[in-house]
């Protein structure tokens, strides 16, 4: 069964650093999506990606933040100046419509 | 703002016996609404979901009842395993917009 993979898993770095978080959706999807879970809280909707452009984003989504697929496979984000407040779970998700959602395993981002 | 809440964090049942999560939502546009299962280390897991025009929908040992009158819904687990015992969110979303709104999860403990 076609799964969602993200990479890496975990990834630690120091405060004002950038980081890129990649993921590898679902190979027939067309929209793609940037989730963040903060230990212990929500899952929160970061970005959604359709045809190549950001479809919508949330208030998290700052200018530090940006997505980008630089080829067929690959969906990536970029925090451009990490904060301490950036450590998360971040979740890639992908789907066929614009509804059901598959989530990767996540990559467990520390900021130090 | 809008916002999505789980009636209870920490839901114990006994093995075998079924359980009952529920989740109340704000925004009465909210037309799709989905469950999704975390295991610790993982990514949030798609179990089932129904549309607005839906009051129940069943799938293999689950069932997703609605009631947009009170805006609230809920997953009922039959015959509960240990292997069920994880985090349960459901996530809505409406028209016009690709994010889901997460709630803030039950965990649900299946004792032996």
């Amino acid at each position: 069964e076609p799964e969602v993979t993200q990479t890496p898993s975990h990834q630690v770095t120091q405060m004002g650093q950038e980081v890129i978080l990649r993921c590898v959706p679902i190979s027939n999807h067309l929209y793609f999506y940037w989730y963040r879970q903060i230990l212990g809280q929500k899952v929160e909707f970061l970005v959604s990606f359709y045809n190549n452009e950001i479809s919508e984003k949330s208030e998290i989504f700052d200018d530090q933040f940006s997505v980008e697929r630089p080829d067929g496979s690959n969906f990536t984000l970029k925090i451009r100046s990490t904060k301490l407040e950036d450590s998360a779970m971040y979740f890639c998700a992908s789907g066929r419509a614009q509804e059901t959602q598959y989530f990767g395993p996540g990559t467990r981002l520390l900021v130090l | 703002g809008e916002s999505v809440g789980l009636h209870l964090p920490t839901l114990s049942v006994q093995e075998g016996d079924n359980s009952i999560i529920n989740c109340a939502y704000s925004n009465s546009a909210s037309d799709y609404f989905i469950w999704y299962k975390q295991e610790s280390g993982k990514g949030p897991q798609f179990i089932i979901d129904i549309r607005s025009n839906m009051d129940k929908r069943q799938g293999q040992r689950v069932t997703v009842l609605l009631n947009k009158t009170v805006k609230h819904l809920s997953l009922q687990i039959a015959a509960t395993q240990p292997g069920d015992s994880a985090v349960y969110f459901c996530a809505v979303s409406r028209p016009g917009t690709y994010k889901y709104i997460f709630g803030t999860g039950t965990r649900l403990k299946v004792l032996a």
